[in-house]
């Protein structure tokens, strides 16, 4: 049962364009919403995160949109560069819940999306 | 601050044997979770580690088990190696959020991973 999902596998983007991504949950007790970017032959690195009494987060470039009622949330590049190119992972978690301990929590990934920024 | 280093990045083992990963947090996160990425299932969460104890467990046979130092450096471990853990294991360590060093940042930081083949 796949908790978080993102439908689309790959995305082509033109350079100096928007890239949405998108990524679903079915878990409404995620309160927490982390994307990564990750590079081939490397981990994946922490991008952008919002929390769920949020609705958007921005940071440079990266803007996250979540919509609770819906359960989707969306990462947006702009502009899109070549060096964007990557496989995006949408995670989520719930402190509170998947936990055995004080403080600790687990991320429920994704699949990932690979988005390709064309120059 | 050096990132999350991760020994060996290659290993090639056969069917039955067992492997020993090791990971090294940034220097001052005392959280260590691991992941398994495969093709398939994506990212997969293992376990979390925190001052020595296993707080969080995701749902992995016996065969995968960890344990972290005093330093917090960590070691996973898979005995009788099977053909479908052929897989990217990667670390990630966190860092503490407010004052209760035990309430993780929900920020991983992840390491380049250890690509272990099984034959």
């Amino acid at each position: 049962d796949q908790q978080v999902k993102q439908n689309s596998p790959s995305l082509s983007v033109q350079e100096g364009r928007i890239s949405i991504l998108n990524c679903d949950y079915t878990n409404s007790m995620f309160d927490y919403f982390l994307w990564y970017k990750k590079y081939p032959a490397e981990g994946p690195t922490f991008l952008i995160s919002i929390s769920s009494i949020k609705d958007k987060n921005e940071d440079g470039r990266f803007t996250v949109f979540l919509n609770k009622s819906a359960k989707h949330l969306s990462l947006h590049i702009v502009p899109s560069q070549p060096g964007d190119s990557a496989v995006y992972f949408c995670a989520a978690s719930a402190l509170g819940t998947q936990y055995s301990g004080a403080g600790s929590y687990q991320l429920t990934f994704g699949k990932g999306t690979k988005l390709s920024v064309i120059p | 601050k050096a990132g999350v280093t991760q020994t060996p990045r290659y290993l090639i083992k056969t069917r039955g044997q067992q492997v020993t990963l090791s990971c090294s947090p940034i220097s001052g996160h005392r959280s260590v979770s691991w992941y398994q990425q495969t093709p398939g299932q994506g990212l997969q969460f293992l376990f979390e580690y925190f001052s020595e104890t296993q707080r969080n467990k995701g749902n992995f046979p016996g065969r995968f088990s960890g344990r972290q130092f005093s330093n917090s450096r960590s070691e996973m471990n898979v005995s009788t190696l099977e053909l479908g853990d052929s897989a990217l294991y990667l670390c990630a360590s966190s860092s503490a959020r407010g004052r209760d060093p035990r309430m993780l940042s929900y920020e991983q930081y992840f390491g380049p991973g250890t690509r272990l083949t099984v034959t």
